[in-house]
């Protein structure tokens, strides 16, 4: 199958910094790509879509100038957490789908374990 | 809004069982239904995928099977051994429009016990 590769797997950072998740298709290119959050004993929560070329789409309750989402190519989407703090401490998960407009398979990144300190 | 809701939310059972995993959805209406497994603090790994057309997706022990009209789907694990001992997720992909969101079950930990 498709592979979805996500960076850092795991990230330690101080409060008040910032930090970049990447998340690549690596075999196909994806217009529409999703992020998604997990709080502790928790299932995930879609936090974004993230459309190639255009400004993502935000869930309700999620900050936009606090997780910010760049698109910028078919096959990489960026999530930054912004002045972090701890309780942005979680598991963060991306999601690829093709650009054929045929509905496939969802292909998830490895996920990205971040804990502020 | 598609609500996706799985029982137990927690399971232990003896090495060699046979079990069941549940997974209900409100809103039938979906492309297809996808298991993961997610070891603590690891990403998910994919068990199995059922489009909305198929009734059961095997894969070595493991058996899904979709009851779409009714919002059910269950996976069967026969004979667990410890190395099974992780949280299920259930997700369904809708079957309308552009947007092709994942909304994700609640979770069945699991914990096989040697």
């Amino acid at each position: 199958g498709a592979v979805v590769s996500q960076h850092p797997s795991r990230v330690i950072c101080k409060s008040g910094t910032s930090v970049k998740i990447e998340c690549r298709s690596l075999d196909f290119q994806a217009t529409t790509m999703f992020w998604y959050r997990q709080f502790p004993k928790k299932s995930l929560m879609l936090m974004a879509t993230s459309n190639e070329g255009s400004k993502a789409t935000y869930e309700q309750g999620v900050e936009k100038d606090k997780f910010l989402i760049n698109h910028a190519s078919l096959t990489l989407s960026t999530l930054t957490v912004t002045s972090a703090h701890p309780e942005d401490s979680s598991f963060y998960i991306c999601s690829a789908h093709s650009a054929t407009g045929k509905k496939t398979e969802a292909f998830f990144g490895q996920g990205t374990r971040l804990t502020v300190v | 809004k598609q609500e996706v809701t799985q029982i137990p939310a927690a399971l232990s059972v003896p090495e060699g069982e046979n079990l069941v995993l549940n997974c209900s959805f409100t809103d039938s209406a979906i492309y297809n239904l996808q298991w993961f497994r997610q070891d603590p603090g690891k990403g998910l790994t994919s068990l199995l995928l059922i489009q909305s057309s198929q009734r059961e997706q095997t894969s070595g022990r493991l058996n899904a099977s979709l009851d779409k009209s009714s919002g059910r789907s269950t996976l069967y694990i026969a004979a667990s051994q410890p190395g099974d001992s992780a949280t299920y997720l259930c997700a369904v992909r809708p079957d309308s429009g552009g947007y092709q969101k994942v909304t994700f079950g609640t979770g069945t930990k699991l914990q096989v016990i040697p």
